[in-house]
């Protein structure tokens, strides 16, 4: 078993949705990051959270350390949001960091 | 600033050569990082570094060395290539372990 699991693996919305992603984990983290990754290949950090919620622009992201839980929204989503969203966290145990297998989104004009 | 880069872009090796992946940070961060990113798979952290001098094994270090001596670069060795090597590689810096940031990544395959 992962130490991170995501959800959906694959998600297509219309542009101006609402969008959700999931994101699950096992181990103690003292931080979780969500990454996207550009159908170039490129990986961008889009977020670091250890508590609450972060907001910036479209994108926000929030956290529930007791249930060790965490989403990522995206509002009024747009044809450019297409990318592989990667959750990550950081164990509390050491600098180790584990990846989810990411959330591939499509936005249809 | 440069930011991460990485160098090659591509290649591809034949079972049993060896190679040296380029990674180099201009922004002063002490943490830097080696992940492998297979296809499906999520990324997997092969070696870390957290200064010059200093490095550790992370998930999957088998087949691979690394060195650190200063804190720009963190160049990753194969040593012997296999087939299971064949994957995208990424290097990232951070400062204190805290916002990552990735180079473009090499796309290595081992024939």
């Amino acid at each position: 078993k992962n130490e991170v699991e995501q959800s959906p693996q694959n998600l297509t919305a219309q542009e101006g949705e609402f969008i959700t992603i999931n994101c699950s984990y096992s181990v103690g983290i003292s931080a979780l990051h969500w990454l996207q990754q550009h159908p170039g290949g490129g990986i961008v950090s889009l977020f670091m959270l250890s508590s609450g919620k972060k907001k910036h622009g479209r994108l926000i992201a929030t956290i529930n350390i007791q249930e060790k839980h965490s989403s990522l929204h995206i509002t009024a989503s747009h044809p450019r949001d297409s990318a592989v969203y990667i959750c990550a966290v950081r164990s509390n145990t050491g600098n180790q960091f584990y990846f989810g297998t990411g959330t591939s989104l499509t936005v249809i004009p | 600033n440069a930011g991460v880069t990485q160098t090659p872009k591509f290649r591809i090796l034949k079972i049993g050569q060896s190679m040296t992946l380029q990674c180099t940070q201009d922004m002063n961060h002490n943490y830097m990082y080696w992940y492998r990113q297979d296809p499906g798979m999520g990324l997997k952290l092969i070696y870390y570094s957290v200064g010059a001098g200093i490095t550790d094994k992370g998930e999957v270090p088998n087949g691979y060395n690394v060195s650190r001596s200063t804190t720009e670069d963190f160049p990753l060795r194969l040593e012997l290539a296999a087939p299971s090597q064949t994957s995208v590689y990424f290097c990232a810096s951070s400062y204190e372990g805290i916002t990552q940031y990735f180079g473009p990544g090499t796309r290595l395959t081992v024939l």
